[in-house]
């Protein structure tokens, strides 16, 4: 399987301000043939289903404001917001769509400071 | 509008069985796979199991905690994917999602609260 880690565990910064979440994954997760990352992040707030942010590790979803943007390859990514909003307060996962299980990762609890 | 609503969660005793249903409107539900996803009480996002659509052949795959216990299917005609949870365990307490997608999940349900204990 494969397994994913994320740094930090928790996060707190003041609104405006970037923040960094990072992703890593056990193995490669970029298919050669078409040269895409297999690679998701999602926001989870309390009480609430998860939403899709990020999907090809850097293609937002929909509706999904511009402040908020992937990148990296093969094992390593990172979902950047740009400048803190109080509605981003949530848990952030990464999730390997490249091969079952679709493992996630343990998430990064991002609060305000 | 997409909308996926799951249902049939409830507290049940270890070794029973339970079914989950998840029923969807807004979209061809033939066109897409459905996934189920858990966070147990205090815990992170657990990816389930996926059914693919039968144009790719209904294919199923499980995450080794609950393989060989669970089971989904799906009636196309009605939009419901379903998920037999057989032999349940404390460990299976959480609250269930069905997320729509092949890949990534892009519309989810509000989830369904599964509760094991004697």
């Amino acid at each position: 399987d494969i397994v994913m880690t994320q740094s930090p565990d928790s996060l707190a910064l003041s609104l405006g301000e970037r923040a960094t979440i990072n992703c890593k994954s056990s193995q490669s997760v970029l298919f050669s043939a078409n040269k895409k990352d297999f690679l998701a992040w999602y926001q989870h707030k309390a009480g609430q289903p998860p939403r899709l942010l990020i999907y090809w590790a850097s293609t937002r979803g929909s509706g999904v404001p511009d402040r908020f943007a992937g990148s990296g390859s093969e094992t390593n990514f990172t979902l950047t917001i740009s400048s803190l909003q109080p509605e981003d307060v949530a848990v952030y996962y990464c999730q390997q769509y490249y091969v079952p299980p679709y493992t996630f990762g343990p998430g990064t609890k991002l609060e305000i400071k | 509008e997409v909308i996926l609503v799951e249902s049939g969660g409830d507290l049940v005793q270890p070794g029973r069985s339970l079914r989950l249903s998840c029923k969807t409107s807004g979209f061809f539900f033939g066109d897409y796979a459905i996934n189920w996803v858990r966070q147990a009480p205090g815990k992170g996002l657990e990816w389930v199991s996926f059914l693919n659509t039968a144009a790719y052949g209904g294919t199923e795959e499980y995450a080794a905690s609950v393989k060989g216990r669970f089971t989904m299917s799906r009636d196309d005609s009605e939009g419901i994917a379903y998920l037999e949870m057989n032999s349940v365990k404390t460990e299976d307490t959480a609250v269930y999602y069905c997320g729509r997608g092949l890949r990534w999940f892009d519309y989810w349900g509000q989830g369904t609260l599964v509760t094991v204990s004697s």
